[in-house]
């Protein structure tokens, strides 16, 4: 059963605009929040990150929110460009984990 | 600095045959790991390794076998291939495990199994 969960398989949105990638959770011991960028043929690569004791990290144009009594958390990038076409996996772990949980991806395209 | 590095990037085999995807790392990291990733499902742990000799499961380890016998190297050996093994393939590494320590990717090796 899987632990984290993005509901939306994908997203268009427009050059300029805001993107906001949605990931919820169901293990409260999670305390790391994790989100990765993949492109075709490639590895994944890590974007940002987010412990449990914060709820807003902020790095350039990505920001990732966290709510933990509703189990949620988001990725907003403002402004989208179209190098931000790719594949984001949300990723959850608790502090001493070996193990890191993945979604199932959102496809974002942005449209000149 | 080349990172995380698999082999082969591609490769098809038949139903009952073995392999091995190698994986190398030149971080000197201690935590490496094998994930599959499929359509729908995300990236599914298959086995991770805390160091040299040290070994476990992750979320599916059927008819995948590891070893580490050194820091540098994780090979996945797929022991007798089935259809439901066509999968893409990465192997991670980390400083010390995860969360809190960002995973670092290689590049993919995509398996097809017929």
């Amino acid at each position: 059963d899987q632990q984290v969960k993005q509901n939306s398989p994908s997203l268009s949105v427009q050059e300029g605009r805001i993107s906001i990638l949605n990931c919820d959770y169901t293990n409260s011991m999670f305390d790391y929040f994790l989100w990765y960028k993949k492109y075709p043929a490639e590895g994944p690569t890590f974007l940002i990150s987010i412990s449990s004791i914060k709820d807003k990290n902020e790095d350039g144009r990505f920001t990732v929110f966290l709510n933990k009594s509703a189990k949620h958390l988001s990725l907003h990038i403002v402004p989208s460009q179209p190098g931000d076409s790719a594949v984001y996996f949300c990723a959850a772990a608790g502090l001493n984990d070996y193990k890191l949980s993945f979604g199932a991806g959102t496809t974002v395209t942005v449209r000149a | 600095n080349a990172g995380v590095t698999q082999t082969p990037k591609f490769q098809v085999l038949k139903t009952g045959q073995s392999m091995t995807l190698q994986c190398a790392q030149d971080m000197n990291h201690e935590y490496m790991s094998w994930y599959r990733q499929d359509p729908g499902m995300g990236l599914r742990l298959i086995h991770y390794s805390v160091g040299a000799g040290i070994t476990d499961q992750g979320e599916v380890p059927n008819g995948y076998n590891v070893s580490r016998s050194t820091t540098e190297d994780f090979p996945l050996r797929l022991l007798s291939a089935a259809p439901s093994q066509t999968s893409v393939y990465f192997c991670a590494s980390s400083y010390s495990g995860v969360g809190a320590n960002v995973l670092t990717f290689g590049a993919g090796s995509r398996l097809t199994v017929l």
